[in-house]
């Protein structure tokens, strides 16, 4: 029950895009279509941005999008704006248990 | 409207226990799996239980795997969380969740204090 490898942070301007990767194994991310994602401001509680890889729930725009390759799952930000800066956590099924990342600051320039 | 409203947190020496609820309104409580989720002062997220629509299955992390212990009341639409033998680095604030393969509603949390 390692948690998923993110990169600490990452930054852009506004209206340019960021990737944020999250990396597992064949055990979580790359056994499953069940990686989500969370946006997460300070004090606040986690907000769920992607479900099932790609999905985006009702009321998220479409600046943000999922994917996967093997072992590692990707959050796209595209034309970034003040308010997507906060922490990001991607999670992953591991039946029958589950496993957050370890968490990306996104900064906006 | 979905809501989650924890209770239950505060402040507990090492080796006490605490019993945190979630109060679940707004969506067929008994229809769901529901879980536990902390989070440490400045660190990440961790998954900590899921409990399965009827309670026959639960499953933990496994720090706290003979320790916590999660259960529910479908005719009270709650959730809990019975800590037991607490320790310092179970210090967080904890969020229940309802759970559909992913995490799509959250309560706003309460927070866990072990120290001496």
């Amino acid at each position: 029950q390692s948690a998923l490898t993110q990169p600490r942070s990452v930054s852009g301007s506004p209206g340019q895009s960021v990737t944020i990767s999250c990396t597992g194994t064949s055990s979580d991310v790359g056994g499953y279509n069940y990686v989500s994602w969370y946006q997460q401001h300070p004090g606040k509680a986690p907000k769920l941005m992607i479900y099932d890889v790609s999905k985006r729930p009702s009321g998220v725009p479409d600046r943000f999008s999922g994917s996967k390759s093997g072992n590692t799952a990707s959050l796209t930000i595209s034309g970034l704006q003040a308010e997507d800066e906060a922490d990001y956590y991607c999670c992953s099924y591991a039946g029958p248990s589950y496993v957050f990342g370890t968490g990306t600051k996104v900064t906006v320039l | 409207e979905v809501q989650l409203v924890e209770s239950g947190g505060g402040f507990v020496q090492p080796g006490g226990s605490l019993r945190l609820s979630c109060a679940a309104s707004g969506f067929t409580f008994s229809s769901f799996w529901m879980s536990w989720v902390r989070q440490a002062p400045g660190k990440g997220l961790e998954w900590v239980a899921n409990i399965k629509q009827d309670g026959s299955e639960k499953y933990y992390v496994d720090s706290v795997k003979g320790r916590f212990t999660i259960s529910r009341d479908n005719a009270e639409n709650s959730l809990y969380l019975q800590m037991n033998s607490l320790r310092a680095e179970d210090t967080a604030v904890y969020y229940c969740a309802r759970v559909s393969a992913y995490f799509d509603y959250w309560g706003q949390g309460t927070l866990v204090t072990v120290s001496s």
